[in-house]
């Protein structure tokens, strides 16, 4: 989905990096979330937010930290990578009104050595 | 938010109608259902959501019993781009704090 865009697209680090992976979008949503996909998993919630001022914890957010610098940008920190954050990060956005669907960005493939 | 069941895999022929189950009999009265689909490593793409009434776009429709215990996503014509896993997921509207729950999903494999 073009309207959400996110960098970098591939990532390979070492053990012990701070990483930093960018969402924007311009679907002037409210709302923005972070998951991440393993092999053979479903997607699973990071953290999630429903305007600038309110960042909430998912279900697996431990190694991770968030920041909401405006309505249209959610960044997703590792302060130290470990081998197992590996994965595939899709970030989304959503209208806040109703049922609104979630649109998710292409993703980011990040190896950590 | 309700669980669904979806079978694991399906085939279908190009040009021809795929229908894709899924079953959700604990859904309760503010859940919807959804249906997104995600193509190899691709960010997971939504394709329609209902409530109670049948709904179409130009992706699909999508065919929800009156019991609203199961419901049927119709790609009217497949393609061989229209290969992918596709995942029904049940969630309330505006009191949901919005966690999507994917499943396994259909693996739909098109064939020329």
């Amino acid at each position: 989905d073009a309207d959400v865009t996110q960098t970098p697209r591939n990532r390979i680090t070492k053990t012990g990096k701070r990483i930093m992976l960018e969402c924007s979008q311009t679907k002037g949503h409210d709302r923005m979330y972070w998951y991440r996909q393993d092999p053979g998993l479903g997607l699973r919630l990071i953290y999630y937010s429903f305007d600038v001022k309110d960042i909430n914890k998912g279900e697996i957010s431990d190694g991770y930290s968030v920041s909401r610098q405006a309505q249209a940008k959610f960044s997703l920190s590792l302060e130290s990578a470990i081998p197992n954050q590996t994965a595939l990060y899709f970030c989304a956005t959503s209208d806040s009104t109703g049922s609104q669907p979630q649109h998710f960005g292409d993703g980011t493939r990040l190896s950590i050595l | 938010d309700a669980k669904t069941t979806q079978p694991p895999s399906m085939d279908c022929a190009e040009g021809r109608a795929a229908n894709l189950p899924c079953n959700h009999s604990t859904i309760s009265g503010n859940e919807y259902v959804y249906w997104y689909r995600q193509i190899h490593s691709q960010g997971p793409q939504y394709i329609i959501h209902g409530l109670k009434n049948n709904e179409t776009n130009e992706m699909a429709s999508l065919i929800i019993t009156e019991d609203r215990k199961s419901s049927t996503l119709i790609l009217p014509h497949a393609t061989l781009r229209d290969t992918a896993v596709y995942y029904c997921i049940v969630r309330g509207g505006l009191d949901s704090w919005g966690k999507l729950q994917f499943g396994a999903g259909t693996q739909v494999v098109v064939t020329p």
